[in-house]
């Protein structure tokens, strides 16, 4: 199976509203990122914390990394409708392999 | 810098053919990945090469292959396609091993009919 998977699978919230969405993986990894894909594109590279970091913000985007529990959250604040997309996380456990999860599809309602 | 290239966009083939894809990673970038999408299977990691090496291969059959050229290019080949093959193709670069962030081209929409 893969090694990232993300809950909850489908999120719809109204704008303005905060949209949080966790993964869980199963092995030691050396970093975990999240991506963001609208539908049926390419993905978009959000943020990479490294194992040694707990928490990292860029913009509304807010991650928390437990490696205890081998768990990470994606806090979006303030979300808008053109953050309408799918979520990804993905681990890197060395090497050159990286591994997907299978998203959460996200919903903002305007 | 331009980003990753994915040519062609879209391509339709029948059960039986062969495809190739193409990749052109960020100037500089030296690694390239390739994952293929599905709705049922999500994205799975198909192999990634550097230095024109294959560095790691994803649980694909032997149908799918690839290669990298020394100006960092790759392409992947599929051959005998089978149905179960239409999928979103995307092609990824960075810079070198393991912990850079990687950027993705908009992907190949390959339909096996």
């Amino acid at each position: 199976s893969q090694q990232g998977e993300e809950d909850p699978q489908a999120l719809s919230i109204q704008e303005g509203e905060n949209a949080t969405m966790n993964c869980s993986y199963k092995t030691s990894i050396n970093n975990l990122q999240w991506y963001r894909q609208n539908s049926g594109r390419g993905l978009v590279h959000l943020i990479l914390i490294r194992s040694n970091e707990r928490e990292k913000h860029s913009g509304r985007l807010r991650v928390t990394l437990d490696t205890s529990k081998k768990s990470s959250s994606l806090l979006i604040t303030a979300s808008r409708a053109a953050d309408t997309a799918s979520y990804f996380c993905a681990t890197d456990a060395g090497g050159f392999k990286t591994i997907f999860g299978a998203g959460t599809r996200l919903f903002v309602k305007a | 810098k331009a980003g990753v290239t994915q040519t062609p966009r879209y391509l339709i083939k029948t059960r039986g053919q062969q495809v190739t894809l193409s990749c052109s990673p960020i100037s500089g970038h030296r690694s390239v990945s390739w994952y293929q999408q599905t709705p049922g299977q999500g994205l799975q990691f198909l192999f990634e090469y550097f230095s024109e090496t294959q560095r790691n291969k994803g649980n694909f059959p032997g149908r799918f292959s690839g290669r990298q050229f020394s100006n960092s290019r790759s392409e992947m080949n599929v051959s005998t396609l089978e149905l179960g093959d239409s999928a979103l193709y995307l092609c990824a670069s960075r810079q070198g091993i393991g912990i850079d962030e990687q950027f993705f081209g908009p992907g190949t929409r390959l339909t096996v009919l």
